[in-house]
């Protein structure tokens, strides 16, 4: 496979749920992000990976908590998640650590809590 | 926090048919960038303008960087359903980060 693969496409989960999304890109870059889309609201930057270390975590609630074990893959753990937390999550990544080149986006997990 | 506010919201037009969208700006950005989302994918990268003034064309569609560097628009000549689709716009607010406008909704119909 080539450029940036998320799994699940879809998820339901309850409130009490524990969950994980996985990333995984083949493009050799070594920046990760995780965004989250809401309707009729911009995107909203989640965590930034560069080189597998942790550069942002724009304010984010605890109960996201990022994972990236290496340059190719890139977790989000969900527990404890609220019905506002409903969305489409979003990861992508960049040849470095740079906003320049451009994301390639994976198409999504679209989360519904319940 | 740099802002970007796109305009129009929702665009609806027939299959032929010109339209215009708008990205503004009160922050001078380095470059600017073009996505396109179709539904239930995510955005694909479609320009990066860099240069104030600078147009940039892809077949059917141009982009064009305003001089001060803080608007950019995206026309597109006799548009097809296929143009269908999500336009966002996203500049860098600081050296890796990627700020987005909430984006405009073209729909073209057939």
């Amino acid at each position: 496979e080539t450029g940036v693969t998320q799994t699940p496409r879809h998820l339901v989960m309850g409130m009490t749920n524990k969950k994980s999304l996985k990333c995984e890109q083949h493009l050799g870059h070594n920046a990760m992000y995780w965004y989250k889309q809401s309707a009729k609201k911009p995107l909203e930057l989640m965590f930034v990976y560069s080189l597998e270390e942790r550069v942002e975590n724009n304010s984010v609630p605890s109960r996201f908590s990022p994972e990236c074990p290496n340059s190719s893959h890139l977790f989000l753990h969900l527990h404890t998640l609220q019905p506002e937390d409903s969305a489409l999550y979003l990861c992508a990544s960049s040849p470095t650590k740079g906003a320049y080149y451009g994301y390639t986006f994976g198409s999504g997990t679209r989360l519904t809590v319940v | 926090t740099q802002l970007l506010e796109q305009s129009p919201q929702f665009l609806s037009i027939q299959e032929g048919e010109n339209l215009t969208v708008y990205c503004n700006s009160s922050s001078v950005f380095s470059s600017l960038q073009w996505y396109r989302q179709e539904p239930g994918e995510g955005p694909v990268l479609l320009v990066t303008v860099v240069t104030g003034g600078e147009v940039k064309k892809l077949k059917r569609l141009t982009f064009q960087f305003g001089d001060a560097r803080k608007d950019s628009s995206l026309h597109i000549t006799a548009a097809q359903p296929g143009d269908t689709g999500l336009y966002l716009c996203a500049g860098p607010s600081n050296d890796y980060k990627l700020s987005f406008g909430a984006g405009t909704t073209v729909t073209v119909r057939a």
